[in-house]
């Protein structure tokens, strides 16, 4: 069946480096993908998308990569801060309007 | 700089109680979609709405749950007879159009006594 779920539930860097988030996805046909930043309290909050006829698209201190061969994406943060703490979540667009997410990888940034 | 509004932020109810929270979609959106949130897991999809008109309300139970997008005023989901098995956070995103990222309010975390 479809789903969309992540490689490493929790994720610990230290202040400065570089994170990568994984995510995989089953279903073929998704061909729009997001993802979200959720801290807690909060709603999950956009970061950057990627449609299936782009590999890579960048934006402030986050790339995201898309191999479709493989059905996995990632989420690059880079120079990672405390404010970058929180839950990530993927999410593609397998049916339709409404958006699969994942389950999610909390990401620790240590000072 | 108004972006999704949803209230109230936190509801209690008992058991057999209605349950009303509403959402403002981002100025100009028209699109309008309701997730559920367990702890620690990721959104459910649960209905998505344009003006006046239910698109999709595959993810939606089909007894005790409702939604509506008046052509004036917030979206509304609605839970009747509330059971514990209700409590969660639910969230409401807009969109501009349905192919345009969904943005997301601060959810409202149902708690069910």
């Amino acid at each position: 069946g479809e789903s969309v779920g992540l490689h490493l539930p929790t994720l610990s860097v230290q202040e400065g480096d570089n994170s990568i988030i994984n995510c995989a996805y089953s279903n073929s046909a998704s061909d729009y993908f997001i993802w979200y930043k959720q801290e807690s309290g909060k709603g999950p909050q956009f970061i950057i998308d990627i449609r299936s006829n782009m590999d890579k698209r960048q934006g402030q201190r986050v790339t995201v990569l898309l191999n479709k061969t493989v059905k996995h994406l990632s989420l690059q943060i880079a120079a990672t801060q405390p404010g970058d703490s929180a839950v990530y979540f993927c999410a593609d667009n397998a049916r339709g309007n409404k958006l699969v997410f994942g389950a999610g990888t909390i990401l620790r940034v240590k000072s | 700089n108004a972006g999704v509004m949803q209230n109230p932020r936190h509801l209690v109810r008992r058991r057999g109680q209605e349950a009303r929270l509403r959402c403002s979609p981002m100025k100009g959106h028209s699109h309008v979609y309701w997730y559920r949130q367990l702890p620690e897991e990721g959104l459910k999809f649960m209905v998505y709405l344009q003006k006046e008109n239910i698109i999709d309300e595959s993810g939606m139970p089909k007894e005790r749950f409702s939604a509506e997008f008046p052509k004036e005023g917030p979206s509304i989901l609605r839970i009747q007879q509330v059971v514990r098995g209700d409590s969660a956070a639910y969230f409401c995103a807009s969109s501009l159009n349905s192919d345009q990222p969904q943005h997301f309010g601060d959810g409202t975390r149902l708690s069910i006594l």
